[in-house]
C-alpha cells in the first residue's frame, strides 16, 4: 500500500520556466511533509518541508504548497535551472507510538530541465 | 562536520551469501534509518534505530536485520541473498527519532549475481 504517491515518474521543463512536481498521500495522520532531491550516485538531500498547520512554505526558488483537504502537495521551482535536474522525492511523516516519527517516501519524479 | 558515511560504496555478492553494510551517522545524531531504493519503488523503509534500540520496522522479511552500537554507528545485515535484493541501500541520520529532517549517506550499491 503506497501511502505517498508521485504519479509522474518524469517531467521535462525548459530552463527558466516553472517546474511543478506533485505528490498525493492517503494517510490523514501525516503531519509533516518534506521534499528531497537526489542526484545519481548520491544520497537524497533535504530540500524543503512544510508542517500540516501551514499551506505554503517558500525558500528561494522553491515553494511547497499543501492542500490538506485534497491530501495533495506540490513543489514549485521558479525559475527552473539545468542544475535542478534530479530525482525529487516527496516524503511524509507521522508520529508513531512512543512519540517517534516515521517517514514514508514516494517513488520519486525525475525532473529534466532543458537548457 | 563530517556527513553520513556508508561503507562499502559498492558490493557484489552471489545468491545465498550474506552481507553486512555499515553506516556512521553525523556526529551527535542518535537516530539512524535504513532504506532500500530500487527503480520504480522509491525509498522503501527498512528500519530505524535510536539509542541502540530498533524503534520502527518496515515490511521486509526477517533476512534483513540491523543493529546500532553505543557510538550510534549502525550496521544492517542481509542473509541468504536473493537476486531481488540488488538495490541501493541508503542510511539516514537524524538528531533524534522525533526529528523529521534526515541527512542521507551516499549509499551502498549492492549487486547480487
Amino acid at each position: 500500500d503506497q501511502q505517498v504517491k508521485q504519479n509522474s515518474p518524469s517531467l521535462s521543463v525548459q530552463e527558466g520556466r516553472i517546474s511543478i512536481l506533485n505528490c498525493d498521500y492517503t494517510n490523514s495522520m501525516f503531519d509533516y511533509f518534506l521534499w528531497y532531491k537526489k542526484y545519481p550516485a548520491e544520497g537524497p538531500t533535504f530540500l524543503i518541508s512544510i508542517s500540516s498547520i501551514k499551506d505554503k512554505n517558500e525558500d528561494g526558488r522553491f515553494t511547497v504548497f499543501l492542500n490538506k483537504s485534497a491530501k495533495h502537495l506540490s513543489l514549485h521551482i521558479v525559475p527552473s535551472q539545468p542544475g535542478d535536474s534530479a530525482v525529487y522525492f516527496c516524503a511524509a511523516s507521522a508520529g508513531v507510538s512512543g512519540g517517534y516519527q516515521k517517514v514514508t517516501f514516494g517513488t520519486g519524479t525525475k525532473l529534466q530541465v532543458i537548457p | 562536520k563530517a556527513g553520513v558515511t556508508q561503507t562499502p560504496r559498492y558490493l557484489i555478492k552471489t545468491r545465498g551469501q550474506q552481507v553486512t553494510l555499515s553506516c556512521s551517522p553525523i556526529s551527535g545524531h542518535r537516530s539512524v534509518s535504513w532504506y532500500q531504493q530500487t527503480p520504480g519503488q522509491g525509498l522503501q523503509f527498512l528500519f530505524e534505530y535510536f539509542s541502540e534500540t530498533q524503534r520502527n520496522k518496515g515490511n521486509f522479511p526477517g533476512r534483513f536485520s540491523g543493529r546500532q552500537f553505543s557510538n550510534s554507528r549502525s550496521e544492517m545485515n542481509v542473509s541468504t541473498l536473493e537476486l531481488g535484493d540488488s538495490a541501493l541501500y541508503l542510511c539516514a541520520s537524524s538528531l533524534s527519532a522525533g526529528t523529521s529532517e534526515a541527512f542521507f549517506g551516499q549509499g551502498t550499491r549492492l549487486t547480487v549475481v
